[in-house]
């Protein structure tokens, strides 16, 4: 599975929209991004995915470059309760050969 | 849907007894996964299961550790003789292929 690379830590204003970017410059055609993240002392929480195209859920935005070599998870309003550590991963899951390595993440912290 | 359940939430063990974490997974969920969490390490994969059958065992650490699922909706991670250098979070996590996974809330294991 490819590797990515993350700023290991952001701070947000509460209110304001978080932009976590993530490089995957060695993504392969069949591997997707995803992105968790793990409140302290809670296990991670999925929070989206994708191949290749844009995608949005309740919870966040994930944009992809036409490259495919980065992308960025956008929380649109933060609040204090998205202070975690967000994970990027690219894995190829069409095979059961494929599996999530969790690297050491970003730790956002949302400010009052 | 309880979603993924762990038990115990926390272990004290002494050094040298055996340990044995439990989970069930997502009922649904043909993949489940184990996964250990220290500060120094981070998220370690230590072995995952695809209907019940163990497909990567690669980071399982030593022969002191073994994994089994005998079922679809049950699955041990056991630990004999534990050692102190085994104290960490132990996250079980299920999915469908190709799905987010879903995690339990953890078993924080001590060994004295």
């Amino acid at each position: 599975d490819a590797k990515t690379t993350q700023p290991t830590s952001m701070d947000c204003a509460e209110g304001r929209a978080a932009n976590l970017p993530c490089n995957h410059s060695t993504i392969s055609g069949n591997e997707y991004v995803y992105w968790y993240r793990q409140i302290h002392s809670q296990g991670p929480q999925y929070i989206i995915h994708g191949l290749k195209n844009n995608e949005t859920n309740e919870m966040a935005s994930l944009i992809i470059t036409e490259d495919r070599k980065s992308s960025t998870l956008i929380l649109p309003h933060a609040t204090l309760r998205d202070t975690a550590v967000y994970y990027c991963i690219v894995s190829d899951r069409s095979s059961n050969t494929g599996k999530l390595i969790f690297g050491q993440g970003t730790t956002l912290q949302v400010k009052p | 849907d309880a979603g993924v359940i762990q038990s115990p939430r926390h272990e004290v063990t002494e050094m040298g007894q055996e340990v044995t974490l439990r989970c069930k997974p997502i009922s649904g969920h043909d993949y489940l996964f184990w996964y250990r969490q220290t500060m120094m390490r981070g998220l370690e994969l230590l072995i995952y299961f695809n209907n019940n059958v163990p497909i990567d065992d690669s980071g399982m650490p030593e022969d002191r550790f073994s994994a089994k699922m005998p079922n679809a909706s049950f699955s041990t991670l056991k630990i004999q003789p534990s050692e102190p250098r085994d104290s960490a979070v132990y996250f079980c996590a299920s999915s469908v292929q190709g799905g987010g996974y879903t995690f339990g809330s953890g078993t924080r294991l001590t060994v004295v």
